[in-house]
C-alpha cells in the first residue's frame, strides 16, 4: 500500500495564524482526501483533493477557511486559516489504493491556543 | 446522506472472553472498512470487505460483511489486553469520494 509522509507532526499555534500541512505519497495516486478528527471523536471528510482542478468541499467546510493545493499526485497541501481554539484537532490525509483500500498519514496534531 | 452507526461506543471487557463490535449504514455501498487506533497514533487498516459474505481474519480479529442487511461486524476472540485501542467501521462513500465514519468503539481489555 503508499506510503504517505505528512509533516508537521504536530504543533502549538496561536489564534488568528494560519498552518500549513503537507502530504507527500510515494506514489502517483488520483484523489487525495483530508479528514479532521475533533478530540475524542471519529473522523470527518473536508475535502477531495484532485489533481488539476478544484478542491471539492464537504458540507460544513469552506475554501476560504481551509485552502487545498494538489499540484502534482503525489503531493498536497491543507492549509487551516484564521486560527482558533476550535480549530484544534488531527488532520490526516488519506489516498485509496485499489487493492488496498484507503491509507493514512501519521497526522498533524494541532493545538490552538 | 450516508450514515453510519457502531456500537457499542464503549466495552470494557476482560482477557479471554469474546465479543462483537456492529457496524450498521444507511444506504447501499460495496465496500466497509475496519481500522484501529492507539492513543496519539493515526489509524491502522485491519480489514477491507468488498463484497456480501466476505469473512476474513487475522490473528483474534474476524471481520464479515452482510450488505443486504448493511451490517458488518467485528469479532474479537479471546480477547488479550494488546487488543485495547479504539476501532473504527468505515464506508466508501461510492466512487473515490472517500468514507463515513463510525463514531468508534472504545475497547478496553482488563487482564
Amino acid at each position: 500500500s503508499a506510503v504517505i509522509s505528512q509533516k508537521p507532526s504536530r504543533d502549538i499555534c496561536q489564534r488568528g495564524t494560519s498552518l500549513t500541512i503537507q502530504c507527500q505519497v510515494d506514489s502517483q495516486v488520483t484523489m487525495m482526501f483530508w479528514y479532521r478528527q475533533q478530540p475524542g471523536q471519529s473522523l470527518t471528510l473536508i475535502a477531495t483533493a484532485n489533481q488539476g482542478s478544484e478542491a471539492t468541499y464537504e458540507s460544513g467546510f469552506v475554501i476560504d477557511k481551509f485552502p487545498i493545493s494538489r499540484p502534482n499526485l503525489t503531493f498536497s497541501t491543507l492549509t487551516v486559516s484564521n486560527m482558533s481554539p476550535e480549530d484544534s484537532s488531527i488532520y490526516l490525509c488519506s489516498v485509496e489504493h485499489p487493492n488496498y483500500g484507503y491509507t493514512f498519514g501519521s497526522g498533524t496534531r494541532l493545538t490552538v491556543v | 446522506e450516508l450514515k453510519v452507526e457502531q456500537n457499542p461506543l464503549f466495552l470494557s471487557m476482560q482477557e479471554g472472553k469474546n465479543y462483537t463490535i456492529y457496524c450498521n449504514y444507511s444506504t447501499t455501498s460495496d465496500r466497509l472498512y475496519w481500522y484501529r487506533q492507539d492513543p496519539g497514533k493515526s489509524l491502522e487498516s485491519l480489514f477491507v470487505l468488498l463484497s456480501n459474505g466476505a469473512v476474513k481474519q487475522e490473528g483474534r480479529l474476524m471481520a464479515s460483511l452482510d450488505t443486504k442487511a448493511r451490517l458488518s461486524t467485528l469479532h474479537i476472540t479471546a480477547a488479550v489486553h494488546d487488543l485495547s485501542a479504539t476501532y473504527f467501521c468505515a464506508v466508501g462513500r461510492g466512487g473515490a469520494d472517500g468514507l463515513t465514519f463510525g463514531k468508534g468503539t472504545h475497547l478496553i481489555i482488563q487482564p
